[in-house]
């Protein structure tokens, strides 16, 4: 069984380009989550998905960030016009449901130059 | 909110003896989880122990246990026997009780050192 699978592992972008990062959920779960870790820092909570729900948003910054789960393929968080300050690691996790363990991802690094 | 503080940044242990490192956090909640999860340098994020605020037991899985103090609001990991794959970034990490309250509350992490 797969684990979470997240690509690229690393992404380079200049500022003011999109970044678009996937996340496939471990087989049998349908919930996905997204975390952004900055340097020498823990994991924020950005959102937490469903197949085609947002269930909660609070951690994502207003502007230029989404996210989305469709019915099929993986979960994309992509940004626009990116920033220096949105260089970090994002991670994925995933679940079979709620008050369920959430198993990560390796985590994509994000670099802006 | 709830809060997680780790007050180590870093710490150290011989290899083969015991370390225990530290984590509280803040709620106003009765009933939550609370976990331990680790990061070595290929920065995946592996999951050591998960403990219910509503058992008195504290968790344990091999090497690893937890002293759990809920009036306290302390929540400490003790590793037995280090290895040196032990080594990594150590995070404490909160989950609320409440459905559809999904998110983990991390602190800032544990930086341990195995010395051979």
């Amino acid at each position: 069984n797969a684990g979470v699978m997240q690509n690229p592992r690393h992404l380079v972008r200049r500022r003011g380009q999109e970044a678009r990062l996937r996340c496939s959920p471990m087989k049998g779960h349908s919930h996905v989550y997204w975390y952004r870790q900055l340097p020498e820092e823990g994991l924020k909570f950005m959102v937490y998905l469903q197949k085609e729900n947002i269930i909660d948003e609070s951690g994502m910054p207003k502007e230029r960030f989404s996210a989305e789960f469709p019915k099929e393929g993986p979960s994309i968080l992509r940004i626009q016009q990116v920033v220096r300050g949105d260089s970090a690691a994002y991670f994925c996790a995933s679940s079979p449901g709620q008050r369920n363990e959430q198993y990560f991802g390796p985590g994509t690094r994000l670099t802006v130059t | 909110a709830q809060t997680v503080t780790q007050s180590q940044p870093e710490m150290s242990v011989q290899e083969a003896e015991t370390v225990t490192l530290s984590c509280t956090y803040d709620t106003s909640e009765s009933d939550y989880y609370l976990f331990w999860y680790k990061q070595p340098p290929s920065r995946q994020m592996i999951l050591v122990i998960r403990q219910e605020a509503y058992k008195q037991q504290n968790a344990t899985e091999n090497r690893f246990s937890v002293n759990f103090q809920k009036a306290a609001k302390s929540f400490s990991l003790k590793i037995s026997d280090s290895q040196l794959g032990d080594a990594a970034m150590y995070f404490c990490a909160y989950r609320s009780p409440q459905g559809g309250s999904e998110k983990l509350v991390f602190g800032k992490g544990t930086k341990l050192t195995v010395n051979p």
